[in-house]
């Protein structure tokens, strides 16, 4: 079973700043089957980033997601007063489709 | 629109049954993979069950194997969990949502879901 882990655990920051959330996986992820995952309070999850770079239908370019292997990056470039939320990242290559614990994203 | 939209959480005993469901609407739903995932109050995302497309595949976390049973009916449109032997730690919100493409594989990302149903299994 693939292991994900997310640091930090809490992000805090201002709007406008920059924020770097990574993803470790406990061994390599093949055909980069990593995601990322939106979620505020109260609602579902909404994928942001699939492939480990590709951008969802509707997201905007602010947010972009490197890294192969074991090692994942979501970077917010600018960040917006709507993005302060939890973001999990996901792997989908072969059973079970872990998640990781979630950066929480809040403001300063 | 695709829609997905979950029912029959319910506060239960522990030691008993409950089947949640899932309608979708506004896509071909024969034609993909679907997920059951779990939020326990306050906590992460945990990934629950897989079932294909036509239903002959299906997978499971080890800490709802032999326990729970994810099914679909193509003709009603509707994903099932049936979870027996419920504990404290099944209490969770139980979202369903699609694998991203239609494929006999299930291997995407999950890109629409549901706003969730709520399980508590309580005494």
């Amino acid at each position: 079973e693939i292991v994900l882990t997310q640091s930090p655990g809490t992000l805090s920051l201002s709007p406008g700043d920059r924020a770097t959330l990574s993803c470790r996986a406990s061994q390599t992820i093949s055909s980069n089957y990593l995601a990322w995952y939106q979620q505020k309070p109260g609602q579902p999850p909404s994928l942001l980033i699939y492939g480990a770079s590709t951008r969802a239908t509707g997201i905007p370019d602010r947010f972009s997601g490197s890294g192969s292997g074991t090692d994942f990056t979501l970077t917010i470039s600018r960040l917006e007063p709507e993005d302060f939320a939890i973001y999990y990242c996901q792997h989908y290559g072969n059973s079970p489709f872990t998640f990781g614990p979630g950066t929480k994203v809040d403001i300063k | 629109q695709e829609h997905l939209v979950e029912s029959g959480g319910a506060v239960v005993q522990p030691g008993r049954s409950l089947r949640l469901a899932c309608a979708a609407s506004g896509f071909t739903f024969s034609h993909y993979g679907l997920h059951w995932v779990r939020q326990a109050p306050g906590k992460g995302l945990e990934w629950v069950a897989i079932i294909s497309y036509d239903g002959s595949n299906k997978d499971y976390a080890k800490s709802v194997k032999g326990r729970f049973t994810i099914s679909r009916d193509n003709d009603r449109n509707t994903l099932y969990l049936q979870m027996s032997s419920l504990s404290a730690e099944d209490t969770a919100v139980y979202y369903c949502a699609r694998a991203r493409l239609p494929n006999y594989s299930y291997y995407f990302a999950l890109d629409v879901w549901g706003q969730g149903t709520t399980v508590t299994v309580s005494s």
